[in-house]
């Protein structure tokens, strides 16, 4: 199995920073790599798939970047809906594991 | 609109059975593969198993492998998963999600609201 890694595992931010998130897969994965967000109680949202590729009715603030083993989630101004759970997500073999999250909270 | 919605979620002891129900509109069901995930209370998301659009592939992550089935009724645009023989590490929400494969790779693009399962005595 394709084992993925998040940094930070939390941060916190304020309100219009610029955030980046870290994932590394344990091998080469391409650019088969998605990001969701996930609030509390709710079911996760994608936002960036294939690496780079922002999903439709996604903020442009929210890009994507990466290829092989590390990729990086990042968020240019952070909005109030931005607080919530990040979790990236490998589709490069099943089983389509899942990073640990990363929980971006209000400074 | 694209919508899921899960049902079936229970209190069963373990050792137990129960089968969840995903259903699927606003949407082509049947040109769609559909997947099941789960998450653990206050943990991460595992995938658990993926149909084609036709039901002829599954897939499965082994730690699941021969306690649960995935199965679909395009006709009725619905999706299953039995559960069987329940353990108290499968409590968790279980997620519904639409996939769009694509060459290698897929994604998850559209999730349902998830339906509660707990394995307890």
């Amino acid at each position: 199995d394709i084992h993925m890694t998040q940094s930070p595992s939390s941060l916190s931010a304020s309100i219009g920073d610029r955030v980046a998130i870290t994932c590394r897969a344990s091998q080469n994965i391409g650019t088969y790599l998605n990001w969701y967000h996930q609030k509390p109680g709710k079911a996760p949202k994608l936002l960036i798939y294939s690496a780079s590729s922002l999903q439709s009715g996604v903020p442009s603030r929210f890009g994507g970047s990466g290829s092989g083993t590390a990729f990086t989630l990042t968020i240019s101004s952070l909005q109030p809906e931005d607080f919530a759970t990040y979790f990236c997500q490998q589709s490069y073999s099943a089983p389509f594991t899942f990073g640990p999250g990363t929980k971006v909270d209000i400074k | 609109q694209v919508e899921l919605a899960e049902s079936g979620g229970d209190l069963v002891k373990p050792g137990g059975s129960l089968r969840l129900s995903c259903a699927a509109s606003g949407f082509r069901f049947d040109d769609y593969y559909m997947n099941w995930i789960r998450q653990a209370p206050g943990k991460g998301l595992e995938w658990i198993s993926d149909i084609s659009s036709s039901g002829k592939t599954k897939k499965y992550a082994d730690s699941m492998k021969g306690r649960f089935t995935i199965s679909r009724d395009n006709a009725n645009n619905l999706l299953y998963l039995q559960l069987n023989n329940l353990r108290a590490e499968d409590t968790a929400v279980y997620y519904c999600a639409r996939g769009r494969y694509y060459g290698s790779g897929s994604h998850f693009d559209y999730w349902g609201q998830g339906t509660l399962v707990t394995v307890s005595s």
